[in-house]
């Protein structure tokens, strides 16, 4: 029973590029949730998606960053012309039900993005 | 606003000491509480959560938490630390998005957690 599966662990790219981070999430979930941890940081809520929907971005800063959940395949957090201070960890997690209540988020491993 | 305060940002125990973690925090409502425990390279680990009932409660791996709302305060124990228990632990509580959801999590800064043979 696999857990939340993000690719690829490390991503290293210039900056003007495009980050692209895939997260699939436990076989049964469809609730995903993108966090980004800063160095020294906590991790901060950036969006909520369920299937083909965006349910809450409030997290998600204005320009370069989008995600998606398809129907089909895994979600997409996808960071246009890429800046030094977006290297962080970016995790993704997916609950079975919407919130904690009754289902915890089960969080992936993580993508470390570094920008140089 | 609503906050997660980790006042402590490493700590350093004995194997076989006692452990406490302080954790307070800011939300207008009752709110949802957490902790997690990351390893290096790792995701996060759910350890505990709290949601209403008993303040006191029991986690994975011997923890424990107890909520205490005169102090806002939602702090992490175990009375025997293991070498293993050597991580980055961070509190969180739970906040309302949309639709209800509470899959929002505000998460404190960590506290990091080494242990002495």
């Amino acid at each position: 029973n696999a857990g939340v599966m993000q690719n690829p662990r490390h991503l290293v790219r210039r900056r003007g590029q495009e980050a692209r981070l895939r997260c699939s999430p436990m076989k049964g979930h469809s609730h995903v949730y993108w966090y980004r941890q800063l160095p020294e940081e906590g991790l901060k809520f950036m969006v909520y998606l369920q299937k083909e929907n965006i349910i809450d971005e409030s997290g998600m800063p204005k320009e370069r960053f989008s995600a998606e959940f398809p129907k089909e395949g895994p979600s997409i957090l996808r960071i246009q012309q890429v800046v030094r201070g977006d290297s962080a960890a970016y995790f993704c997690a997916s609950s079975l039900t919407p919130g904690h209540y009754n289902s915890p988020l089960h969080f992936g491993n993580g993508t470390r993005l570094t920008v140089t | 606003a609503q906050s997660v305060t980790q006042p402590d940002i490493h700590i350093t125990v004995s194997e076989g000491a006692s452990l406490e973690l302080r954790c307070n925090y800011s939300y207008g409502a009752t709110p949802y509480l957490f902790w997690y425990v990351q390893s290096p390279g790792q995701g996060l680990q759910l350890l505990l959560k709290y949601f209403s009932g008993d303040t006191l409660v029991q986690g994975i791996k011997g923890f424990e938490a107890e909520f205490k709302r005169s102090q806002s305060s939602f702090n992490l124990r175990k009375p025997s630390v293991h070498w293993s228990d050597a991580a980055e632990y961070f509190c969180a509580v739970g906040v309302e998005g949309y639709g209800g959801s509470q899959g929002n999590l505000i998460f404190g800064k960590g506290t990091k957690l080494s242990v002495k043979p």
